[in-house]
């Protein structure tokens, strides 16, 4: 069965400071999907990314960056030089394809202070 | 253009009361699902439907009713409400409907519902 897990509950930095939100996976399937959304305070949930389990290339953009390891079964997310604008609660999410079960990690809380 | 619209997104019922959770989207996508997020628990899938009148159950089905008559509509119902159902309720949809490529969903803003 699928299962994402954050073991980071909470963390808490200061602006500017780079910051990684840790995720790990299991699944029996060797092709899969991999996601992270964003939820800031107002609670909406927002895409960042998907990336598929054969394309192990880190992914940039802009201050944001993903690192896929299918060695150790994680899908890490870098904020680099983060900002109060950063603070928001981060979930990694898995999908199996033809299930239609997106499985969720319980989520990072991320606090930037200024 | 509106997205993924949820209503309402406020209640409060008293146990044993039952109410429907309107959703909507306007782009015309196939696959939508309702999901629930819990403190500790991230999101759990409810129900979700890969087209007009396909429904399927997801992780935690219990409690819950679902019906897609049209592409645009996914309500979802609480037969008989629990303090356990206590939670903030999403709505999301995508353009994926087979899923054999999953597709980034697109979330409501949510919907905080309180049993008391």
């Amino acid at each position: 069965a699928q299962k994402v897990t954050q073991a980071q509950t909470e963390i808490s930095v200061v602006e500017k400071e780079d910051v990684t939100l840790d995720c790990v996976y299991e699944t029996r399937d060797t092709t899969y999907y991999l996601f992270w959304y964003k939820q800031p305070p107002s609670g909406e949930l927002v895409f960042l990314i998907r990336r598929n389990s054969f394309d192990e290339q880190n992914e940039i953009s802009g201050r944001y960056s993903w690192n896929f390891q299918k060695s150790t079964s994680s899908f890490n997310f870098t904020i680099t030089a983060s900002q109060v604008v950063d603070s928001a609660v981060y979930f990694c999410a898995l999908s199996e394809p033809n299930n239609n079960d997106m499985r969720f990690g319980a989520g990072t809380r991320l606090t930037v202070k200024p | 253009n509106a997205g993924v619209t949820q209503t309402p997104k406020f209640q409060v019922l008293k146990t044993g009361q039952s109410m429907t959770l309107q959703c909507a989207q306007d782009m015309n996508h196939e696959y939508m699902s309702w999901y629930r997020q819990d403190p500790g628990m991230g999101l759990r899938l409810i129900h979700y439907s890969v087209g007009a009148g396909i429904t399927d159950q997801g992780e935690v089905p219990n409690g819950y009713n679902v019906s897609r008559s049209t592409t645009e509509d996914f309500p979802l119902r609480l037969l008989s409400a629990a303090p356990s159902q206590t939670s903030v309720y999403f709505c999301a949809s995508s353009y994926t409907a087979t899923r054999i490529v999953p597709g980034e969903l697109f979330f409501g803003e949510g919907s905080r519902l309180t049993v008391l």
